[in-house]
């Protein structure tokens, strides 16, 4: 079936410092990535789409200088949370679409944690 | 624009007994999917079972089965036989089939506890 790697699954850094979160899709072209952010005990909230070759689109409250995401290719994008703040500590998953009924797939996800 | 609901922040169930999880929804949309994940302590999202909005049938997944009552707008997780594994996480989405790329939108999710 499809897969979406994702890493790092855990990473600590420090105030100030960026962070880069990578998906791959390892068996199929993802041409759409959605990233989603999940705070302890919350639902899943979706934060921006990104399209192979095109700018993201951000949704509303999420800042796009801070959390900058690229497509560059089908089958890698990737989600750099700059300036980490504690506040930014959070689950952070990706989810691609594919060509199934099912219609997505998930990465295993990324814990962040900024100190 | 979609929502799910998920109204029952935490259940318990016993082992080998059956236990319902509910979702309703609200979309404007026609044609439409829905979805049920499980989200265990590691955090990955695993896709359990997915209903259409024009399938007929509940859709089932060998334990899982979907109670879907379209008039009342209501897609609620059915577990038979629940097993200490369960115990995790689960969420309900959907998500608009007529729109190429649409995210799903997730409920807020139900905690199941399985007691031996």
């Amino acid at each position: 079936g499809a897969v979406v790697s994702q890493h790092p699954s855990r990473v600590i850094c420090k105030s100030g410092t960026s962070v880069k979160i990578e998906c791959r899709s390892l068996d199929f072209q993802a041409t759409t990535m959605f990233w989603y952010r999940q705070f302890p005990k919350q639902s899943l909230m979706l934060m921006a789409t990104s399209n192979e070759g095109s700018k993201a689109t951000y949704e509303q409250g999420v800042e796009k200088d801070k959390f900058l995401i690229n497509h560059a290719s089908l089958t890698l994008s990737t989600l750099t949370v700059t300036s980490a703040h504690p506040e930014d500590s959070s689950f952070y998953i990706c989810s691609a679409r594919v060509d199934s009924i099912y219609g997505y797939t998930f990465g295993s996800g990324t814990r962040l944690t900024v100190v | 624009a979609q929502k799910i609901t998920q109204t029952q922040p935490g259940m318990f169930v016993q082992e080998k007994e059956a236990v319902t999880l509910d979702c309703t929804y609200d979309t404007s949309d026609p044609s439409y999917g829905l979805f049920w994940y499980k989200q265990p302590s590691s955090g990955e999202m695993i896709f359990l079972i997915y209903q259409g909005s024009y399938d007929q049938q509940n859709a089932t997944e060998g334990r899982y089965s979907l109670n879907f009552q379209k008039a009342r707008k209501s897609a609620n997780l059915v577990i038979s036989a629940s097993q200490l594994g369960d115990s995790a996480m689960y969420f309900c989405a959907m998500r608009d089939l007529n729109s190429g790329n649409t995210p799903l939108v997730f409920g807020k999710g139900t905690r199941l506890s399985v007691i031996a």
